[in-house]
């Protein structure tokens, strides 16, 4: 079945600098990509996410870019800010159920 | 506002024990799900709908049961809670495919 692996766990960057958070899936029939940000006490929400057809979208400060070739897809947070401070949760569309990665939390240094 | 709303939001039970868990959604959606979220383990399906009167075992079923008699509502249950059980629980729905889900701000229950 599908598998969807997510690094790093925890990522620390400098508030105004960029972070990046990788996913990887095994299943080629894929073919959507959503990527979920989680508040502390709060349930996850959906903020950007990209279907197979595309290799790019943006949406001002986040990006999401996909390789189907090597199966990874990545999110992408410039300018980041104190309010990016959260856990990540990336995911992969396999037979109408989403596969989850195991999160990231983003941790923003003053 | 629309949306997704678990009831309760906190809960401790003793061994043995059971409950059900409520999840309420005024969007429409068909499809429906319930996770568990544990540290370091992402979110795990234990069981999900995909319309009024359905339900499907997920990645984690046991120990857990579920209804879905209305559209709007989706009930998860636990006979007899183990502390392994201890968790947090999400409820998610879903409108059209592929679409984003939309969760509730989620049930912590311990099992003492």
């Amino acid at each position: 079945g599908e598998n969807v692996e997510q690094h790093p766990s925890t990522l620390s960057v400098q508030e105004g600098d960029s972070a990046v958070i990788k996913c990887t899936y095994s299943d080629s029939a894929s073919n959507y990509f959503p990527w979920y940000k989680q508040e502390l006490g709060k349930g996850p929400q959906l903020i950007i996410d990209i279907r197979s057809n595309v290799g790019e979208k943006k949406d001002q400060r986040i990006a999401v870019t996909l390789n189907k070739t090597a199966k990874h897809f990545s999110l992408h947070i410039t300018e980041t800010q104190p309010e990016d401070s959260a856990v990540y949760f990336c995911a992969a569309l396999r037979y109408y159920q989403l596969i989850w990665g195991a999160g990231t939390k983003l941790i923003i240094k003053p | 506002n629309a949306g997704v709303t678990q009831t309760p939001k906190f809960r401790v039970l003793k061994t043995g024990q059971s409950m059900t868990l409520l999840c309420a959604q005024d969007m429409n959606h068909e499809y429906m799900y319930w996770y568990r979220q544990d540290p370091g383990m992402g979110l795990r399906l234990i069981h999900y709908s995909v319309g009024e009167g359905t339900t499907a075992k997920g990645e984690v079923p046991d120990g857990y049961n579920v209804s879905r008699l209305k559209k709007q509502n989706f009930l998860l249950g636990l006979e007899s809670a183990a502390p392994s059980q201890t968790s947090v629980y999400f409820c998610a729905s879903e409108g059209d495919r592929p679409y984003g889900y939309t969760f509730g701000s989620g049930t912590r229950l311990t099992v003492v």
